[in-house]
């Protein structure tokens, strides 16, 4: 399996302030992708980080809310810009290894609350 | 029309007692993969299990098997031997073909188990 790590776990933020959320993924990883889960709700693919150059945002996302970065390959960062209440979830990274069965393995996920 | 459907938001089981989570899918891809996530409170999401749209048997993973109904369109997760550890989310995802960007999660089903 995939070795997957994000920081920070968990942040109480202020509206109006931006956070940068950290991922460092294993080199068997390839593609690497962003979710967000909101409170009791299931996954929604946010954008798909690509290395050297813009992510591939999913529709509803744009990338002056989520600027996102994948300067080489094991390394991705997700800012949620601007934050309001709403933005309050759990911010998932993932990636894919192109292995075995395909499973996308997920890093522990960072629980943002705005207050 | 939804891509996986769980229908059971909750559920309970009692310790060393068998359970199963129930999970449909739609598509008309003859390639697909199923796959079954844990999430405890912490918030990481924990792989459990595969199945793929061709193989000839139903998958297992220690106390973890797959009932693959293609028919039916239905891979619900049998748990045995329930422990109180397993209590938490269980999410039910599908990749449909080489859609590796493109996985979709079901509403998820809370699983308590009670000792």
């Amino acid at each position: 399996s995939a070795v997957i790590s994000q920081k920070p776990s968990r942040d109480i933020c202020q509206r109006g302030t931006s956070l940068t959320i950290q991922c460092q993924v294993d080199s068997q990883v390839t593609m690497m992708f962003w979710y967000r889960q909101q409170p009791g709700q299931s996954l929604t693919l946010i954008a798909t980080a690509n290395q050297g150059s813009e992510a591939t945002y999913e529709s509803g996302f744009v990338i002056d809310k989520f600027p996102i970065s994948r300067p080489n390959l094991t390394f991705s960062t997700l800012t949620v810009s601007n934050m309001s209440p709403e933005d309050s979830s759990i911010y998932l990274c993932s990636g894919l290894t192109g292995l075995n069965t395909g499973e996308l393995f997920f890093g522990e996920g960072s629980r943002l609350t705005v207050l | 029309a939804q891509k996986i459907t769980q229908t059971q938001p909750g559920m309970f089981v009692q310790e060393k007692e068998a359970v199963t989570l129930d999970c449909t899918y739609d598509t008309s891809d003859p390639s697909y993969g199923l796959f079954w996530y844990k999430q405890p409170s912490s918030g990481e999401m924990i792989f459990l299990i595969y199945q793929g749209s061709y193989d000839q048997q139903n998958a297992t993973e220690g106390r973890y098997s797959l009932n693959f109904q293609k028919a039916r369109k239905s891979a619900n997760l049998v748990i045995s031997a329930s422990q109180l550890g397993d209590s938490a989310m269980y999410f039910c995802a599908m990749r449909e073909g080489d859609n590796f960007n493109k996985f979709y999660f079901g509403s998820g089903t809370k699983l308590n188990v009670k000792p």
